[in-house]
């Protein structure tokens, strides 16, 4: 079945500067990948998806980059605010959805 | 449109009970994937329905099971509880094609003592 590995697995970044969360996967059928947020207590929620015949997708102060020859993706956050800190998840998915062991982003003011 | 509901959001059963937890998914969604979300494992997938019909199944024993009525509505069962089964089960719901956008409910927290 799919892998799926999240690095890093802790981000600390300051107001103001990017994050960027990386994955990979070792399923070559896997075509979609989402990224989810997670706040404390909540449910995960969608944030940014992409499929695998696009190779970036942008939105708003998020984007996400695929490289299937390397079995990549990566979620880019710029601007970040305090709002941000939360737990991050990238998955992948043909059949079913596997996910990476999530990133806790903290934002400091 | 509503979200997707799980029920009950809390419960705390004792070892070697089991137990049942219900996901109602969003209006028009036919897949139903079932997760269990613990500090040190993650998002482990436990099985999606689709239609009625298993899917997929992730890797957990046999005391895990489910089911999915014509409704869409989706139950999962664990018989034989462990301490080790203590933990946060999130069901999600997606239309049922490909790629499977899929949306969280907001969990139930299950409490194995």
């Amino acid at each position: 079945g799919e892998n799926v590995e999240q690095h890093p697995s802790t981000l600390s970044v300051q107001e103001g500067d990017s994050a960027v969360i990386k994955c990979t996967y070792s399923d070559s059928a896997s075509n979609y990948f989402p990224w989810y947020k997670q706040e404390l207590g909540k449910r995960p929620q969608l944030i940014i998806d992409i499929r695998s015949n696009v190779g970036e997708k942008k939105d708003q102060r998020i984007a996400v980059t695929l490289n299937k020859t390397a079995k990549h993706f990566s979620l880019h956050i710029t601007e970040t605010q305090p709002e941000d800190s939360a737990v991050y998840f990238c998955a992948a998915s043909f059949n079913d959805m596997r996910f990476g062991a999530g990133t806790r982003l903290t934002v400091k003011p | 449109k509503a979200g997707v509901t799980q029920t009950p959001r809390y419960l705390i059963k004792t070892r070697g009970q089991q137990v049942t937890l219900s996901c109602s998914p969003i209006s028009g969604h036919r897949s139903v994937s079932w997760y269990q979300q613990t500090p040190g494992q993650g998002l482990q997938f436990l099985f999606e329905y689709f239609s009625e019909t298993q899917r997929n199944k992730g890797n957990f024993p046999g005391r895990f099971s489910g089911r999915q009525f014509s409704n869409s509505r989706s139950e999962m069962n664990v018989s034989t509880l462990e301490l080790g089964d203590s933990a946060l089960y999130l069901c999600a719901s997606a239309r049922g094609g490909s790629p499977l956008e899929q949306y969280f409910g907001p969990g139930t927290r299950l409490t194995v003592t």
